[in-house]
C-alpha cells in the first residue's frame, strides 16, 4: 500500500518563511509524480496551488513556491500571512491511481 | 467561469446505493479529464476515482473497486459516481475535480456533496 507522509503541523510566525515536504514509501519523489499542492480552509472545497512539481495557477499567489527537495516534493510559504493558516495537502500520480497526503495543518502565530 | 456542482448526496443504510452528480459549466467539459476525491468527516483528502476526456479510461481507488462507478454524458457536461453496496467508512464529502491532462493539474473543484452512510 502506497502511503504519501507529510508533516502532521508546523508554526510559522507572520512574515516568515516555512517549507513543507511530501514524501513517497515507493521512493524519491521525482517529476514524474506531477506532485500537486492544495490549500484547505475549515468548510471550504480545496484550492489548487501547484502542479507538476512547481507551476502555479493563475490565481496562486507568488509567495507560494513548489520543488523537489531531499527526494521528497516540496511546498515553500515566503513571507507567510495570517490568511495561509490552513491544512495543506500534496497529491502524488502513480499511473493508475493517485494518493493524498496526509495534510500538513498550518499555525500562523 | 468555470464551475462544478455536484448532487445526489445524502442519508443511506449500510449495503445501499446512491448516485452522485457533477455538472459542469464555463469550460468544454468533454475535452477534460475528471476525478472524483472524497473527505471524511474530520479527516484527510482521499482519492476515489478517474475518468478520462472520452470515458475510455478509468482508474479506481482499491477501497471502492468493485462497488463504485464513474461515468460521465458529455453532452450533459456531467460526471456521474454510482455508489452500491456502502459502508459506514464511506461517510464523506464527495469532491468532483478537473484535471488538465497535459500537466496533470487538479485544477477547479466542486464545493462537495456529502454522503452519510449510517442505520
Amino acid at each position: 500500500q502506497t502511503v504519501v507522509t507529510q508533516e502532521p503541523s508546523l508554526t510559522v510566525s507572520p512574515g516568515g518563511t516555512v517549507t513543507l515536504t511530501c514524501a513517497s514509501t515507493t521512493g524519491a519523489v521525482t517529476s514524474g509524480y506531477y506532485p500537486n499542492w492544495f490549500q484547505q480552509k475549515p468548510g471550504q472545497a480545496p484550492r489548487a496551488l501547484i502542479y507538476s512539481t512547481t507551476s502555479k495557477h493563475s490565481w496562486t499567489p507568488a509567495r507560494f513556491s513548489g520543488s523537489l527537495l531531499g527526494g521528497k516534493a516540496a511546498l515553500t510559504l515566503s513571507g507567510v500571512q495570517p490568511e495561509d493558516e490552513a491544512e495543506y495537502y500534496c497529491l502524488l500520480y502513480y499511473g493508475a491511481y493517485w494518493v493524498f497526503g496526509g495534510g500538513t495543518k498550518l499555525t500562523v502565530l | 467561469e468555470e464551475q462544478l456542482v455536484e448532487s445526489g448526496g445524502g442519508l443511506v443504510q449500510p449495503g445501499g446505493s446512491l448516485r452522485l452528480s457533477c455538472v459542469a459549466s464555463g469550460f468544454t467539459f468533454s475535452s477534460y479529464e475528471m476525478h472524483w476525491v472524497r473527505q471524511a468527516p474530520g479527516k484527510g483528502l482521499e482519492w476515489v476515482s478517474y475518468m478520462s476526456s472520452s470515458g475510455s479510461i478509468i482508474y479506481y481507488a482499491d477501497s471502492v473497486k468493485g462497488r463504485f462507478t464513474i461515468s460521465r454524458d458529455n453532452a450533459k457536461n456531467s460526471l456521474y459516481l454510482q455508489m452500491n453496496s456502502l459502508r459506514a467508512e464511506d461517510t464523506a464529502v464527495y469532491y468532483c475535480a478537473r484535471l488538465v491532462g497535459v500537466s496533470w493539474a487538479f485544477d477547479y473543484w466542486g464545493q462537495g456533496t456529502l454522503v452519510t452512510v449510517s442505520s
